[in-house]
């Protein structure tokens, strides 16, 4: 069965820091790149980040950059976020989502998706 | 940053009718727009890409159209399953942003 699961949520001071991941299985997870979306409680999405497929580049959306870190394991077909410095605007529920395009022809689609981990930043 | 702006917020309508969402984008984003729809405590799901193509699985019912800046959704003939919220997604220069989305609500 195809699938994504997120792990890792839970609530966390401002300033902290959190990891969360995501498991996939059912399909050549090495083969294609991976994102993170975000959707605050109540609110619309906000992309997080991006990995190729073999890791070698990464993005990241403004709001997140310089403070979180995307990595994965393609031998675990695992794909982690490193949250470091976290603020209350961090609060929302990650997904974990696999790009429409194989390999190198990545697309910037999130096509299969995980039920998500809710990340709460309280004080 | 490109924004996207969707209209209308809310949608009202009955099943068996026709929806038409629309997404505008601050600048030219060529084709390169997708359609996702969302249910309450679900995960999004890809409906339509490159502004026309449909998803793996989507239903014909399901079309977009538009290029540019003005992009539509239509779904025909609305079944109860499709009261949901709808976002479009643009992608572009190494960045994505969705509009706001908007709600199609059972009438």
């Amino acid at each position: 069965q195809v699938q994504l699961g997120e792990s890792g949520g839970g609530v966390v001071q401002p300033g902290r820091s959190l990891r969360v991941s995501c498991a996939a299985s059912g399909f050549t997870f090495s083969s294609y790149a991976m994102h993170w979306v975000r959707q605050a409680p109540g609110k619309g999405l906000e992309w997080v980040a991006v990995i190729s497929y073999d890791g070698g580049k990464k993005y990241y959306g403004d709001s997140v950059k310089g403070r979180f870190t995307i990595s994965r394991d393609n031998s675990e077909n695992t794909l982690h976020l490193q949250m470091n410095s976290l603020r209350v605007e961090d609060t929302a529920v990650y997904y974990c989502a696999s790009d429409r395009g194989y390999s190198s022809s990545w697309t910037w689609y999130f096509d299969l998706w995980g039920r998500g981990t809710l990340v709460t930043v309280s004080p | 940053e490109i924004v996207l702006t969707q209209s209308p917020a809310t949608l009202s309508l009955s099943p068996g009718e026709r929806a038409t969402l629309s997404c505008r984008a601050s600048q030219s984003v060529g084709n390169y727009l997708a359609w996702y729809q969302q249910k309450p405590g679900q995960a999004p799901r890809l409906l339509i890409y490159d502004a026309s193509n449909r998803a793996t699985g989507i239903p014909a019912r399901f079309s977009g159209s538009g290029s540019g800046t003005d992009f539509t959704l239509t779904i025909s003939n609305l079944e109860p399953e499709d009261f949901a919220v709808y976002y479009c997604q643009q992608r572009s220069n190494w960045q994505n942003t969705f509009g706001q989305g908007a709600k199609l609500e059972i009438k």
